[in-house]
């Protein structure tokens, strides 16, 4: 079964800072990996994802991940944070294989909370 | 605005009642999702329609029926509400071959 695992509750982190939000996962074949983003109060918002090619990938407001097959993982990074940026942040991984019931699994989200 | 929209966004409700969560999709995808995300913010999968068939059934309570009038529609109804549904409810769609899903922004349901 697919899982994903997000080992931080809560990522602090000073307003100009890099910012980073941990993610691995598991799955049987190649992963489709997803960020989203979850402000008070709201949806869930897409950030960005890996289906295949660079393992650098580039999101929205600045975010961008890099999937790592070797380590399982799938870090969201930011070179530089904003209090803006403070909200609840969630992995998700999808098994292609499963065709239509092919569904998306989240981890159980980090916190992040940017301070000046 | 092309979306997923959600009716209603709050509902409080007393033990024992009968409420149904509606939701619609203009994006022309063809699945959609409910998903359960609890006081802790863990978001679980429901049920998923595929074409108005179901095709994703996790362990929920047979209280829970999900209705799919058509494919742009995918309805909850909870029978017997207990203090336990107290949730916020997601519906998500997507397209077959897409890979993300597009979340409506949730109903918060309260039972008292």
């Amino acid at each position: 079964a697919q899982s994903v695992a997000q080992p931080e509750d809560q990522v602090n982190v000073a307003e100009g800072n890099p910012l980073t939000v941990k993610c691995t996962y598991s799955v049987s074949g190649n992963p489709y990996l997803f960020w989203y983003v979850q402000y008070p109060n709201r949806g869930l918002q897409f950030l960005l994802k890996y289906i295949t090619g660079d393992n650098l990938v580039k999101g929205s407001y600045g975010f961008e991940a890099e999937f790592n097959k070797s380590q399982t993982s799938f870090h969201l990074k930011k070179p530089s944070a904003l209090v803006s940026d403070s909200a609840l942040y969630f992995c998700a991984v999808r098994d292609p294989w499963t065709g239509t019931a092919s569904k998306l699994t989240f981890g159980t989200g980090t916190r992040l909370q940017v301070t000046l | 605005d092309t979306a997923v929209s959600q009716t209603p966004k709050y509902l409080v409700t007393q033990m024992g009642n009968d409420k149904s969560i509606k939701c619609e999709q203009n994006l022309g995808h063809d699945t959609m999702y409910w998903y359960k995300q609890d006081s802790k913010k863990f978001l679980k999968i429901m049920f998923s329609y595929n074409n108005k068939e179901l095709i994703i059934n996790e362990t929920v309570p047979n209280r829970f029926s999900p209705k799919s009038p058509d494919k742009a529609h995918l309805n909850l109804h909870i029978n017997s509400l207990e203090l336990g549904d107290s949730a916020v409810y997601f519906c998500a769609s997507s397209r077959t071959g897409d890979y993300g899903y597009t979340f409506g922004s949730g109903t918060r349901l309260t039972v008292v």
